[in-house]
């Protein structure tokens, strides 16, 4: 009963690298989400999938890049990472619209 | 653009005591509000979805209700116990899946 796993669990990198975040979920659940969560700005939405192959921007999706080739996969890549960049990352899912959302445990990430 | 607020942004009570905590959101035509709770260095946990239609929702302990067209939701604790100590968050859907967040309520229950 796994649910919805992140990893790594901590990430510490340089600006300029490349870093790919991994959200796994056992739930054939249709939507993923991911968030960053930071002191002052709260829980912001980076970006969403309604189903394999389907993907849309949130509020701040500039800098990252997203695939969903299978329903239960939703890596997050940091194309060349940035101090701002410097975050916890919580990945998310639910299976329809309206329905409770439930989260993994969090990366936290630091671009040094 | 939706915004929600959070007040107080911190609560410190004794154990055993009754307490609100409280959510406002600017624009009303919300599909459902969740209310989430997340523990120091963990993920976030759905506590009460509310949607729309509805005026409440409980689950133990836990009341959430819900004013819609005043903008306002409210998480009633009953006999809040130190194993509440968390951080409650609220969240509103307007259109589908796609949450704002509140900045969330600390909340320390002290034995």
């Amino acid at each position: 009963d796994a649910g919805i796993t992140q990893s790594p669990r901590y990430k510490i990198t340089e600006t300029g690298r490349q870093v790919t975040l991994m959200c796994h979920q056992t739930w054939s659940h249709s939507y993923m989400f991911w968030y960053r969560q930071d002191l002052g700005h709260g829980l912001r939405l980076i970006y969403y999938s309604a189903a394999a192959d389907i993907t849309d921007k949130g509020e701040v999706p500039d800098g990252y890049v997203v695939s969903r080739s299978k329903t239960e996969n939703f890596p997050l890549t940091l194309e060349s990472a940035t101090r701002s960049q410097t975050s916890v990352y919580f990945c998310a899912s639910n299976r329809d619209i309206g329905e409770k959302l439930f989260f993994g445990s969090g990366t936290q990430l630091s671009v040094l | 653009k939706q915004e929600v607020t959070q007040i107080p942004a911190a609560l410190s009570v004794p154990e055993g005591e009754n307490l609100v905590l409280n959510c406002s959101f600017t624009d009303s035509a919300i599909y459902n509000l969740q209310w989430f709770r997340q523990d120091p260095g963990k993920g976030l946990t759905s506590l009460l979805l509310i949607q729309s239609s509805q005026r409440e929702q409980t689950s133990g302990r836990l009341n959430a209700s819900l004013d819609k067209s005043s903008g306002r939701s409210t998480l009633y604790i009953a006999a809040s116990q130190p194993g509440d100590s968390a951080t409650y968050l609220c969240a509103v859907a307007n259109a589908g899946n796609m949450l704002t967040f509140g900045g969330g309520t600390r909340l320390m229950v002290k034995p």
